[in-house]
């Protein structure tokens, strides 16, 4: 049974800092890995989605890696602003979307 | 181009009840995914429905249901409601199919925000 792990689960930075959210799968066998943020009572917004025969995906800011091998997948923020503020979930694909818990990202001003 | 939409944006419902949560995936979307959050279990998996058929579901009861359209509109139905049933429901769509692999990504409407009292 697929299981996916985020940590940390809370996160607060200082405006302007580089940060790496983490993110562990237990099943190596996936489709692909998807990066999502979610605002407070809000949906989720996909970020990034790297499929399991990539290394990595870029937009902006935002850098993802995928290891299918150690089964991690980490997404840096570069230069972080406030606005970054959100919950940054990682989900796996198997079939299904397997979704971790989130890490809680609070930027300071 | 309008983005996923769910109705109702809040419900309030007594245990016993049932009730009914639609959702329209962006235009020309075929696949129609849902999904309960909750603060404990996190966002779980409840089916994939694509041109009318269900094509994959989570491990969820029977109370839990749904169908989709002709137009590829999706309802979910939950039956005799549980306090347990308390969630954000999320409502995610995509061009094609996602539970076979496919590379999509999928496109999530606002929620319904469902509380069981």
């Amino acid at each position: 049974k697929q299981e996916v792990t985020q940590i940390p689960a809370a996160l607060s930075v200082p405006e302007g800092e580089n940060l790496v959210l983490n993110c562990s799968f237990t099943d190596s066998a996936i489709y692909n890995l998807q990066w999502f943020r979610q605002d407070p009572g809000k949906g989720l917004t996909s970020l990034l989605l790297i499929q399991s025969s990539q290394r990595e995906q870029t937009s902006g800011r935002l850098n993802a890696s995928l290891d299918k091998s150690s089964g991690r997948s980490t997404l840096y923020i570069a230069a972080s602003q406030p606005g970054d503020s959100a919950t940054y979930l990682c989900a796996v694909r198997g079939g299904k979307l397997i979704f971790g818990q989130g890490t809680e990202l609070s930027v300071k001003p | 181009k309008a983005g996923v939409t769910q109705t109702p944006r809040y419900l309030i419902k007594t245990r016993g009840q049932q009730v009914t949560l639609s959702c329209s995936p962006i235009s020309g979307h075929r696949s129609v995914s849902w999904y309960q959050q909750t603060p404990g279990q996190g966002l779980q998996f409840l089916f994939e429905y694509f041109s009318e058929t269900q094509r994959n579901k989570g491990n969820f009861p029977g109370r839990f249901s749904g169908r989709q359209f002709s137009n590829s509109r999706s309802e979910m139905n939950v039956s005799t409601l549980e306090l347990g049933d308390s969630a954000l429901y999320l409502c995610a769509s995509s061009l094609a199919r996602t539970s076979g692999g496919e590379q999509e990504t999928q496109y999530f409407g606002p929620g319904t925000r469902l509380l069981v009292l």
